[in-house]
């Protein structure tokens, strides 16, 4: 089965401060991973998706991602926060029948 | 349109009562999916249309549950006898289903449902 584990419900930074956002995953199966951003009453938007193309994967916004298997890990990162960052980001597994396995997802606040 | 589309975008509705929610995918994708947030917490899976079959209904919470899609388009969720546990915000999304677990799917904005 899979399943995916955010730790830190709330991360706060301040502006031009590093973002980094956990997630872990576990899965039966080579994973595919999504990072996914959604902004106060709208639906979710793509940051970025690791498909075993590459380790390291870049997405929109300046954000990246790195899928590490010995950690089971696959972290989201941003040099230099901005203030239009702040929303709730949400890490996926996709399963075996392909509908996304979601965590619980990380607020992110980012003070002036 | 350019992206998915749901219908209505919020919900008021008292206990016992049906509702409907509807979601217009984006033209030409094959897949659909429904997702239920609930507050403070991640999205859950409910139900996977392939056309106009459901292979996977596997998160469909009790039989009070059902949906249906009209070929490659329209699908409408219904919960029936509404209950104080269903107010959440209910996602849509679709994909082309080129390449299947590694799809990107699009979501629409979502129909917060409240249950009073």
């Amino acid at each position: 089965a899979q399943s995916v584990t955010q730790l830190g419900s709330h991360v706060s930074v301040s502006e031009g401060a590093l973002v980094l956002l956990r997630c872990n995953y576990s899965s039966s199966v080579p994973p595919y991973l999504f990072w996914y951003v959604q902004y106060p009453n709208q639906g979710l938007q793509l940051l970025l998706k690791y498909t075993s193309a590459a380790t390291l994967v870049k997405g929109i916004n300046g954000f990246e991602a790195e899928f590490k298997k010995s950690e089971t890990s696959f972290h989201l990162t941003k040099p230099s926060a901005h203030m239009s960052d702040a929303a709730e980001y949400f890490c996926a597994v996709s399963d075996l029948t392909d509908k996304l396995i979601f965590g619980t997802g990380t607020r992110l606040q980012v003070f002036p | 349109g350019a992206g998915v589309s749901q219908s209505p975008s919020n919900k008021v509705t008292e206990k016992g009562k049906d509702v409907e929610l509807r979601c217009d995918p984006i033209s030409g994708h094959t897949a659909l999916y429904w997702y239920r947030q609930r507050l403070g917490q991640g999205l859950e899976f409910l139900i996977y249309f392939q056309g106009n079959s459901a292979p996977d209904k596997s998160g469909l919470p009790s039989d009070r549950f059902s949906a249906e899609r009209t070929g490659e388009s329209v699908s409408t969720l219904t919960i029936q006898r509404t209950q104080q546990e269903d107010s959440a915000v209910y996602l849509c999304a679709s994909s082309q289903r080129t390449s299947g677990r590694t799809d990107t799917q699009y979501f629409g904005p979502g129909t917060r449902l409240t249950v009073l």
